[in-house]
């Protein structure tokens, strides 16, 4: 079954600076990777995500990176805010329809102002 | 708000008590799943609902455990004889159908048992 691996688990910036968190998927098969942010208390909620057959999204300051060669994905936020501090989990699963998303196990983001 | 629901947010058991807890997800989403999260990781997958039907149940989900969707619209999930291992915050998400990617998660219902 597919395993995902996430890190680091806790990134500390600057307000201002980027953002850059790594995970690795191990199912060559999955075709759709989508990245949720979760506050303190809060549901996940999804951010960005992207499909196999696309090497790269962007939405505003939130990037997404595929290399489905090396089967690795990377999230990227510019220009970090306080608000962006919270815990990103990385996901990944082979979508028919039927999603078994399979979490990395978060990263913990700190903005400092 | 017309998002995923859950009920109760919290609840707190004593070790071999029975839980039983609600998931009523947004309105016409045909797909639900049942996640569960525990301190430090990610969601792990328990099950899936097509409609009413169970189509997959994870290794996670012992016997003790049990899922209904009986009329395709709200799901419950129980836990019976209840276990300090169970402690865990348990997330539903809720996804539209077919040709589409994105599962809307639930606040979830933190499970303490002590």
């Amino acid at each position: 079954g597919e395993n995902v691996e996430q890190h680091p688990s806790t990134l500390s910036v600057q307000e201002g600076d980027s953002a850059v968190i790594k995970c690795t998927y191990s199912d060559s098969a999955s075709n759709y990777f989508p990245w949720y942010k979760q506050e303190l208390g809060k549901r996940p909620q999804l951010i960005i995500d992207i499909r196999s057959n696309v090497g790269e999204k962007k939405d505003q300051r939130i990037a997404v990176t595929l290399n489905k060669t090396a089967k690795h994905f990377s999230l990227h936020i510019t220009e970090t805010q306080p608000e962006d501090s919270a815990v990103y989990f990385c996901a990944a699963t082979l979508n028919t329809g039927f999603q078994k998303l399979v979490f990395g196990t978060g990263t913990r983001l700190l903005v400092s102002p | 708000d017309t998002g995923v629901s859950q009920d109760p947010r919290h609840k707190i058991t004593k070790r071999g008590q029975n839980v039983t807890f609600r998931c009523d997800p947004i309105s016409e989403h045909n797909r639900l799943y049942w996640y569960r999260q525990t301190l430090g990781q990610g969601p792990e997958f328990l099950t899936y609902f097509q409609n009413e039907a169970q189509l997959e149940k994870s290794r996670l989900l012992s016997d003790r455990f049990s899922a209904e969707r009986p009329k395709g619209s709200f799901s419950t999930l129980e836990i019976q004889r209840t276990e300090q291992g169970d402690s865990a915050m348990y997330l539903c998400a809720s996804q539209p159908g077919p040709n589409t990617d994105t599962q809307y998660f639930g606040p979830g219902t933190r499970l303490t048992v002590l």
